[in-house]
This record gives C-alpha cells, structure tokens and sequence, in this order.
C-alpha cells in the first residue's frame, strides 16, 4: 500500500539551528501537507501546498518556516531558527484531492512523523 | 482556539463490548468529518468519515454518528477488540476552512483482553 515516508524520525538540535524535515509523499497526490503536534496537545495545521506552492498556512507558520519541493519527489520544511517550542511531533501528509469537501473521500494519509526536540 | 474538542483523554473498554468515543465542534459551519486512528511511532491513519447531510455511517465494526444540533459526533466500535488500542482523533472541516483539518486532542483506547 502507497506511504508517506519521513526523516529523519528523531532530531535534536540545538535552539537557533536550522532543521530541514523531509518527506517523499504518495507519487499520484498533488496535495501536500504539514502538520504538528506537540506533545499532549492536538494537531496543528501548519501549511498546504498544491501546484508548488503555498496554498495555506496557519499563524503558527511564521517567517521562520518554509517548505519547498525540491524535485519531483521530496516536500520538505525548514525551520530557520529552532526554538524550545518547536519541539514536537511533525507529519507530513498528502492527498489526491483538496483537503475538504463532503462528497469526495478528501482523505489525508500521514507519515509517521518526524519527532523533533530542541535543547 | 479549540474548535474540535475530545474531552475523555482515555478510556478502557472490555475486549468484546462496545467502545464510544465522542467528540464536539463549534464550528457550525463545519460539514465534514472524519476519525484517524494513531498507534504510538506510526502517524495517524483514516479510519472512517461522515459528511453532513448524513447522521449514520457504518464500515463493519466501525460506526460515526453525527448530530448537527448538539455539534457533536461519536464513534462506535463493536465488539471492540485489543487490536483496536490507539489514540483516536477527531477531525473536522468545512467550505471555510480551506485545507485545513481541525483536530482534537485524542482519545487513548485501551481494549482489556
């Protein structure tokens, strides 16, 4: 069965680095997703990306964040400047159809996540 | 702002009786629903979903509830079985929300063999 795959699947890093999250999403979706948790809270959108670019994204993607697919495959997403509260738990996600509507399966399949702490 | 709210953090349940797990939105303009089920170094993964225009939708021993009114929906699983151990998330969207899902904070099942 077609996955989404992430890495690295644990980070640490120190506050003030750069961290680059990659993600290879299912060959055939044409939407791309972030999302993340921090631990104990809900799921937090961050962004979505269609035709090679930003489609959305939430006040919690400042400046500091950026994705970008680089080539055909990967969707990655830089954070420039780590702080302490970044650390969390980011899925990538993708779909073949937009993110909402009642009538299609509009169904994000995730990734297992990219766990990332920073010291 | 939490638009999607599980308020049971976790719950045990004998392996063979029904498992219930709620969830309430505010958002009214929400009208579309599903449920992911996570199991712990693995991300979410659908399970089922509902739209608005039903209140009912069954997949085998899976069933979503919906009720408009009271902005709250349910999931069943009957007979519950100890595979069915996971963190359950409520998600939610609507016309105005774009791509976005909104999620709850989970519920954590344990299925008692």
């Amino acid at each position: 069965e077609p996955e989404v795959t992430q890495t690295p699947s644990h980070q640490v890093t120190q506050m003030g680095q750069e961290v680059i999250l990659r993600c290879v999403p299912i060959s055939n979706h044409l939407y791309f997703y972030w999302y993340r948790q921090i631990l104990g809270q809900k799921v937090e959108f961050l962004v979505s990306f269609y035709n090679n670019e930003i489609s959305e994204k939430s006040e919690i993607f400042d400046d500091q964040f950026s994705v970008e697919r680089p080539d055909g495959s990967n969707f990655t997403l830089k954070i420039r400047s780590t702080k302490l509260e970044d650390s969390a738990m980011y899925f990538c996600a993708s779909s073949d159809l937009p993110g909402t509507g009642p009538y299609g399966a509009n169904v994000l399949t995730f990734g297992a996540g990219s766990r990332l702490t920073v010291l | 702002d939490q638009q999607v709210k599980q308020n049971s953090p976790s719950l045990s349940v004998q392996e063979g009786r029904i498992s219930i797990l709620n969830c309430d939105y505010t958002n009214s303009m929400f009208d579309y629903f599903l449920w992911y089920k996570k199991y712990p170094a693995e991300g979410p993964t659908f399970l089922i979903s509902i739209s608005s225009i039903k209140d009912k939708n069954e997949d085998g021993r899976f069933t979503v509830f919906l009720n408009k009114s009271a902005k709250h929906l349910s999931l069943h699983i009957v007979p519950s079985q100890p595979g069915d151990s996971a963190v359950y998330f409520c998600a939610a969207s609507g016309p105005l929300t774009g791509n976005q899902f909104y999620f709850g904070t989970g519920t954590s099942l344990t299925v008692i063999p």
